[in-house]
């Protein structure tokens, strides 16, 4: 089961930012907070990741609470392509794994973003 | 950035036979890959991890003779729907994973209809 909760659909404007928030309250200390978009009929796109620090990368912007409960994943300019499913994912980080099925990524329903002009 | 091709991206069949999906990851090496489904206006759902030469472990309620994985490589993993029924109809993605950092890399995907 996944381990995260998002709300199922947000809409935002383009030009603004776009903030989709995840709660993970059972996130455990080696678990990281990843965030994934789908777009309609195509596989997830890798967006951010992060462990316990603040991270940006020049698709998004990924904050994380000070006890790990929750994060932000922050879309600085919404553009009308990014309209699409936003997954929040916790899981060991892939090189901390180990193991054979360890480390796989469980998806939770996601939110749905709507970007409209 | 790592590069995930999946093949057909789409594929009909008839009710009884069987298809095949590849998964290629097309400038690195990965040691394990993922099987998803997904039908339509739901979620991703993993099917199976397969580890390149040794058996896929597969999640409780997927049949591992009617799904078959092969990851004969590290670059090839295929999935095969064997006897594939109109049910079996659904959104296929396979997920490779390396050690560079990033860690999942996810293919385009194949859409199975079974007729």
């Amino acid at each position: 089961d996944a381990k995260t909760t998002q709300p199922p659909s947000m809409d935002c404007a383009e030009g603004r930012a776009a903030n989709l928030p995840c709660n993970h309250s059972t996130i455990s200390g080696n678990e990281y907070v990843y965030w994934y978009r789908q777009i309609h009929s195509q596989g997830p796109q890798y967006i951010i990741h992060g462990l316990k620090n603040n991270e940006t990368n020049e698709m998004a912007s990924l904050i994380i609470t000070e006890d790990r409960k929750s994060s932000t994943l922050i879309l600085p300019h919404a553009t009308l392509r990014d309209t699409a499913v936003y997954y929040c994912i916790v899981s060991p980080h892939p090189s901390n794994a180990g193991g054979t099925s360890y480390g796989k990524l469980t998806f939770g329903q996601g939110t749905i973003l709507t970007v409209h002009p | 950035g790592a590069v995930v091709s999946q093949h057909p991206s789409r594929v009909i069949c008839k009710s009884g036979t069987s298809v095949k999906i590849e998964c290629r990851s097309l400038d690195f090496q990965a040691t394990t890959m993922f099987w998803y489904r997904q039908f339509p206006k739901q979620s991703l759902m993993l099917m199976a991890t397969s580890n390149e030469g040794s058996k896929a472990t597969y999640e409780q309620g997927v049949e591992k003779d009617k799904f078959l994985i092969n990851h004969a490589s590290l670059t090839l993993s295929t999935l095969t729907v064997t006897s594939a029924h109109p049910e079996d109809s659904s959104f296929y993605i396979c997920s490779a994973r390396d050690a560079s950092g990033y860690g999942y890399t996810f293919g385009s995907g194949t859409r199975l209809t079974v007729v």
